[in-house]
């Protein structure tokens, strides 16, 4: 079964503290995204990978940043996290760019305090 | 830009009840895709339906049926029979085919009570 794991499913942070996030996919997916979701805001995305290395902003990029090194693993990082991120985050992975059906990760649910 | 409305923040529902959630979109674009994702109390989002802007036909798979109606930007979603394992939070989302993301609707809970 194809699937999308992300390593943490809670996590309790301090404020100012460098957060990881990290999903790894084993469907040989192109592409990888990292999506907040929030009580009344639906989904919204954060980031999106096309290919090694490669990334690009998505909707709501500001106080994180990204990596994906391997085809297969891409990283959510918040550099100094904040309250306001406390949040459910969902990283997802697809076939293709465009209307291709999202495969999703379980969350991870992070508490910032 | 596009933007998808889903008006019913919470259903509830007795078991075998029908139920219909509604999704509302908006885009400029003629090509489009509409999706419909179901996420458990497990928290795993999962894939229900994709529909192509060119394809109207109504689907029917088991207990779920899609009501896609370009007239009124609608693409509606009812269980018929509804179960306890139904219980969710249900997701309409849209994607204009060339772009590189999903638009996400806020999402419908709904809970099915015996």
């Amino acid at each position: 079964d194809v699937k999308v794991t992300q390593s943490s499913r809670y996590l309790v942070k301090r404020t100012g503290e460098k957060v990881f996030l990290e999903c790894v996919q084993d469907m040989d997916h192109e592409n990888m995204f990292w999506y907040r979701q929030d009580p009344g805001l639906g989904l919204r995305l954060i980031y999106f990978s096309y290919d090694v290395k490669m990334k690009e902003k998505g909707d709501i990029p500001e106080g994180y940043s990204v990596s994906r090194e391997k085809k297969e693993r891409f990283s959510l990082i918040l550099e100094s996290a904040s309250t306001n991120q406390t949040s459910m985050y969902l990283c997802a992975s697809s076939l293709m760019l465009g209307a291709n059906v999202l495969t999703f990760g379980a969350g991870s649910r992070l508490t910032v305090l | 830009a596009q933007k998808v409305t889903q008006a019913q923040t919470e259903i509830s529902v007795v078991e075998k009840e029908d139920v219909t959630l509604d999704c509302v979109y908006e885009t400029r674009d003629t090509t489009y895709y509409l999706f419909w994702y179901k996420q458990p109390p497990s928290g795993e989002l999962v894939f229900l339906i994709r529909r192509n802007s060119f394809d109207e036909q109504n689907e029917i798979s088991g207990r779920y049926s899609w009501n896609f109606q370009k007239s009124t930007s609608s693409f509606n979603f009812t269980i018929t029979a509804s179960q306890v394992v139904d219980s969710a939070v249900y997701f309409c989302a849209l994607n204009t085919g060339t772009a590189s993301k999903l638009t996400f609707g806020t999402g419908t809970r709904l809970q099915v009570t015996l």
